[in-house]
């Protein structure tokens, strides 16, 4: 079993639509959980971190983590084009805190 | 702002040369990381620092090695390029445990 497993997309929503992306982990003792948004031939950026359980709302994106279940996602509300991107899941380690793993991402595209 | 800034976006070099890329990160993070990201195989960790001086290996360190001598400097040396270790590479920093890791731009290294 992967240590992050994230679904694996293409996933396309019209502008203005809801683009919902989950992910699931196997460490049950995992502390942090971040998303990282990463257009085609740049390096990861971060839009998200949760750490306990329930909603996190920044902007258009909002975060909701559910520990009993393993299982965190993102939401992008009035999904625009330059949210068209990869998405990857990524969960600390609970039992090594300096190993982040990440998911395989989901690729997101925003149709006009 | 956070700043993680890598010596080289593309590099190309020859099987077998002596191969360094360099990290440089401005906020004064105690931990840094190395990972090579390739198609299908996602982010992959080769080498963590959590002080100067000290090192980790991480999931994939086989043909490389790292120095770190001072706090903001951490480098990856390809001791004999081969042809496996064409990819994108990637650098990160993080103040502390469970904490986010802030990426560099990434070098694309292709060994010919």
């Amino acid at each position: 079993q992967k240590e992050v497993e994230q679904n694996s997309g293409p996933l396309s929503v019209p502008e203005g639509a809801i683009a919902s992306l989950n992910c699931t982990y196997s460490d049950r003792v995992s502390q942090s959980f971040f998303w990282y948004r990463q257009y085609s031939g740049k390096s990861p950026e971060l839009i998200m971190s949760i750490y306990s359980n329930g909603d996190k709302e920044d902007g258009r994106f909002t975060a909701q983590l559910n520990k009993a279940s393993q299982y965190v996602s993102l939401l992008i509300r009035d999904s625009q084009p330059s949210d068209s991107a990869t998405y990857l899941c990524a969960v600390n380690s609970g039992s090594n805190d300096y190993k982040l793993s990440f998911g395989a991402g989901t690729t997101v595209t925003v149709r006009a | 702002d956070v700043k993680v800034t890598q010596s080289s976006r593309y590099l190309v070099k020859r099987t077998g040369e002596k191969v360094f890329l360099e990290c440089v990160q401005d906020m004064d993070h105690e931990n840094m990381f190395w990972y090579r990201q390739d198609p299908g195989l996602g982010l992959r960790l080769i080498y963590f620092s959590y002080d100067v001086k000290m090192k980790e290996k991480g999931d994939i360190p086989e043909g490389y090695s790292v120095s770190r001598e001072k706090k903001e400097r951490f480098s990856l040396i390809l001791e004999s390029a081969s042809t496996n270790q064409t990819s994108m590479y990637l650098c990160a920093s993080r103040q502390g445990s469970y904490n986010e890791q802030f990426f560099g731009p990434g070098t694309r290294l292709t060994v010919l």
